[in-house]
Order: C-alpha cells, then structure tokens, then sequence
C-alpha cells in the first residue's frame, strides 16, 4: 500500500530552527509537496521538489532523497505565526496525490 | 499565483436537508478539481475527481449518491450532500491543479459544514 509518515507533533522555540521529516512509500513518485494549514483554514503551498537535493526558499527550505524515500522541510528563524500544520503530500504515478496526516507545529516565545 | 473561491464558507443545515458547495477557479481553467473531507485534527482524505464535461471519479468508500458532483464548466465544480447526517459535519476543502501534472495545486478556502 501507500504510506507516508511525519511526526504527529513538534514543538520549538520562536528563532529558533526546525526540521520536520517526511518518510515516504507510494506507487512511482513524481514529486514531492510541502503545504502549511493553519487550523481551520485550507492548506498552502510552499514547496515542490522532483529531484534529488535541496531547494531555498526564503526561511523555508525542503530536500528531497527519492533513493531513500525521504524528504525534510527546514524552518529557519521560526515567527510565532509559523505555528500550523504542514502537510507533506507525494504525487503518485497516477499523478494522483497521496497525503500524510500532518505535522503540528507548535511554536513558544 | 491562480485562486480558488469557494462557497459557501460555512453552512449549518439539518438533518436530511441537501447542501450545496461551489468551488471556481478565478483566473484559471480546471478541467481538473479534487473534493476532500478533512475531520478535525485529521489530514485531508480525497473524496472524488471532479472531471469538466464527464462524470466524476469516487475514492473507495465513498458514496457517489451521496455526495453528487458536477463539473458544468472549466471553471465551476459543485459539491452536493445529499441528505445530510450529523456524520457528515466536516470541512470540504476543493483544490485545482494549476497545470496537467497537478503541480501547485491551489485550494479553496474551505467549507465548514455542521449537521444538526
């Protein structure tokens, strides 16, 4: 079957960095995403990658291992608003896109 | 980048009643939108593919009597609960892909949705 797991749950402190890793197994792989939810609102992008390395983006930055199924999204100088659920998501080879149930982020001054 | 909409933001109807959720591309065309259900402190779980011009595609365990969709135009997709059930109290989310491969696929804001 097609599996992706994330740590339910991390906390960090405001400036701090954090990694929240992302273990994958799906049916082929064409990309991997990051999107941030903060509660009660839809999800949002911030990321894609397809091949191997890291990509930079601002304070958010995501790498990707496709030998190793494994992806890691990186926050640096964490703010009080990054406190949200990020969703890590794995785009199938139906092109079909498989969700993992999401880290929730919890961010303390 | 592209837009959803989604509409209505949040709706409270009673049991047995059919509700009604429209979600639009604003400055896009989807021949493609997804429909997912998220419960609370759950992830977003897939319900059905929305296809422009044919018949939609249901996710094992989903009732397509149901949950009724229609794709009319390249950038409409509706969502009808048919008889609703306090069961059914969720939060439907919509999104499109930006491009075939689904990259960037941008959400609607959601619909919160209470059965009474």
């Amino acid at each position: 079957g097609q599996n992706i797991d994330q740590p339910t749950e991390m906390t960090a402190t405001e400036g701090a960095i954090v990694q929240i890793n992302c273990t994958y197994q799906t049916s082929g792989f064409n990309g991997l995403f990051w999107y941030q939810q903060h509660a009660g609102e839809a999800p949002t992008f911030l990321s894609y990658n397809v091949l191997d390395g890291l990509e930079e983006k601002g304070r958010f930055s995501s790498f990707l291992s496709r030998s190793k199924g494994y992806s890691y999204l990186l926050l640096k100088e964490l703010q009080m608003k990054d406190s949200a659920s990020y969703l890590c998501a794995v785009l199938d080879s139906n092109y079909q896109l498989i969700w993992g149930a999401g880290t929730k982020l919890i961010i303390k001054p | 980048g592209a837009v959803v909409s989604q509409h209505p933001s949040w709706v409270i109807c009673k049991s047995g009643t059919s509700v009604k959720i429209e979600c639009r591309s604003l400055d896009f065309q989807a021949t493609t939108m997804f429909w997912y259900r998220q419960f609370p402190k759950q992830s977003l779980m897939l319900m059905a593919t929305s296809n422009e011009g044919s018949k939609a595609t249901y996710e094992q365990g989903v009732e397509k009597d149901k949950f009724l969709i229609n794709h009319a135009s390249l950038t409409l997709s509706t969502l009808t609960v048919t008889s609703a059930h306090p069961e059914d109290s969720s939060f439907y989310i919509c999104s499109a892909p930006y491009s075939r491969e689904g990259l960037e696929q941008y959400f609607g804001p959601g619909t919160r949705l209470t059965v009474t």
